[in-house]
């Protein structure tokens, strides 16, 4: 069974700062993907960044970049300048890659607060 | 360009009562996929269907059951509430070979009493 770990449960940071959201994650699968969800006090869930396994290229989305350590099996979000839009609920999470076993398997979350 | 569309957005029940739960996938989306996610916790995998099959099926109570019609749309019932079963309640579709696009719906929040 795959499992998600979100270490830090709430982080704080100064508006204009960069901030790392840790992940680890456990798997026996060689192909999967793994995704960064934001969810903003809407409650909706917002993909905020995606990265293959077979890929080692990290993945970018503007100011959203991940640091992808296969080996280690960790998988941190980078967050650059962060902006006041940025406070929400970030959840890690897991898809194994293939057709009918294509659920998202989310970490606990962590809660960042964006200070002004 | 169209979102998952969830109804009702809101829905009060007591317990021992029945609730449905409605989801219209993106338009050509032929996945729909349903999670819940209680007070404070994240987001759990219930069920999915995939061109009206069942696909997969996570813990979701023998209380519950789901399907997905002609048209692509699904339904989540609820019998017996138990106020546990007070959460949102996520779609979300994908549509056949990109299934790791999942586009959620904006959530049915239940509050059971």
């Amino acid at each position: 069974a795959q499992t998600v770990t979100q270490s830090q449960p709430e982080m704080s940071v100064q508006e204009a700062e960069t901030v790392t959201l840790s992940c680890t994650y456990d798997t026996s699968e060689s192909n999967y993907y793994l995704f960064w969800y934001k969810q903003p006090p809407s409650r909706q869930m917002i993909l905020v960044i995606r990265q293959e396994a077979y890929k080692q290229q990290n993945a970018t989305e503007n100011r959203f970049s991940v640091n992808f350590q296969k080996a280690a099996k960790s998988f941190s979000l980078k967050i650059s300048d962060s902006q006041l839009g940025d406070t929400a609920m970030y959840f890690c999470a897991f898809m194994k890659m293939g057709r009918r076993d294509d659920k998202i398997i989310f970490g606990k979350g962590t809660r960042l607060h964006i200070l002004p | 360009a169209a979102g998952v569309i969830q109804s009702p957005r809101h829905l009060i029940k007591e317990k021992r009562e029945t609730a449905t739960l409605k989801c219209y996938p993106i338009p050509r989306h032929d996945t729909v996929y349903w999670y819940q996610q209680g007070p404070g916790q994240d987001p759990q995998f219930l069920i999915s269907f995939y061109e009206k099959m069942q696909s997969d099926k996570g813990s979701i109570p023998d209380r519950f059951s789901a399907q997905q019609f002609s048209d692509y749309h699904s339904e989540l019932n609820m019998s017996s509430l138990e106020l546990g079963d007070s959460a949102l309640y996520f779609c979300a579709s994908s549509f056949g070979t990109t299934s790791y696009e999942q586009y959620f719906g904006p959530g049915t929040r239940l509050t059971v009493t």
